[in-house]
């Protein structure tokens, strides 16, 4: 346990579907991070929040709509995504400001879009 | 980020020290050395990190030449638990440009057999 959960652990999607995937925090962190995980690829990052504010766009589709509400919990609204788009998908949270702000993973979702 | 070079995969055998070698020869001055690790198709778990100095903790130990050229991960009496990818990650911690972003490679295989 790290103290990152997210949910669901697997989501299987037609193409025009609208899904969400949901990330929380448990360890007090002021930064939030996706990352996508495609078959035999490296993780890239998606996106970074910073107190709640978005700091980081990796040149995402927008058909991935992320939402920060608050600094514990963080959103990934999928919609009209494509068979490509299958990968597991990793939050991860950090403290930023401290002297060190060494990331800690959740266990990620497995997406399939059909 | 300076990049990082590492084997592809690595045997060891079990109870015996696990050593996972890393190049990072364009290292800058104020970059640290991170190690992950991530079990299949799990999120990647934080091991240990170092900007200069020799680190051990619960999991591992983490040798920093002097020049800081190159690292290594050891596990010192390595079980199948710890058969995994285990990256090695150059970034700037609080403050630098890269703030945040952990750039991941293919990493090292490490197969822990009985």
């Amino acid at each position: 346990e790290t103290g990152v959960t997210q949910t669901p652990r697997h989501l299987v999607m037609g193409m025009t579907n609208k899904k969400s995937l949901k990330c929380e925090q448990h360890l007090g962190h002021n930064a939030m991070y996706w990352y996508k995980q495609s078959a035999k690829k490296p993780l890239e990052l998606m996106f970074v929040y910073n107190f709640k504010e978005q700091t980081e766009n990796n040149s995402v589709p927008s058909r991935f709509s992320p939402e920060c509400p608050n600094s514990s919990h963080l959103f990934l609204h999928l919609h009209t995504l494509q068979p490509e788009d299958s990968a597991l998908y990793l939050c991860a949270s950090s403290l930023q400001g401290a002297s060190t702000d060494t990331q800690y993973f959740g266990p990620g979702t497995r997406l399939t879009v059909l | 980020d300076a990049k990082t070079t590492q084997p592809t995969s690595m045997d060891c055998a079990e109870g015996r020290a696990a050593n996972l070698p890393c190049n990072h020869s364009t290292i800058s001055g104020n970059e640290y050395v991170y190690w992950y690790r991530q079990i299949h198709s799990q999120g990647p778990q934080y091991i240990i990190h170092g900007l200069k100095n020799n680190e051990t903790n619960e999991m591992a130990s983490l040798i920093i030449t002097e020049d800081r050229k190159s690292s290594t991960l050891i596990l010192p009496h390595a079980t199948l638990r710890d058969t995994a990818v285990y990256y090695c990650i150059v970034r700037v911690d609080a403050g630098g440009t890269s703030y945040g972003k952990l750039t991941f490679g293919q990493g090292t295989i490490l197969t822990v057999h009985p």
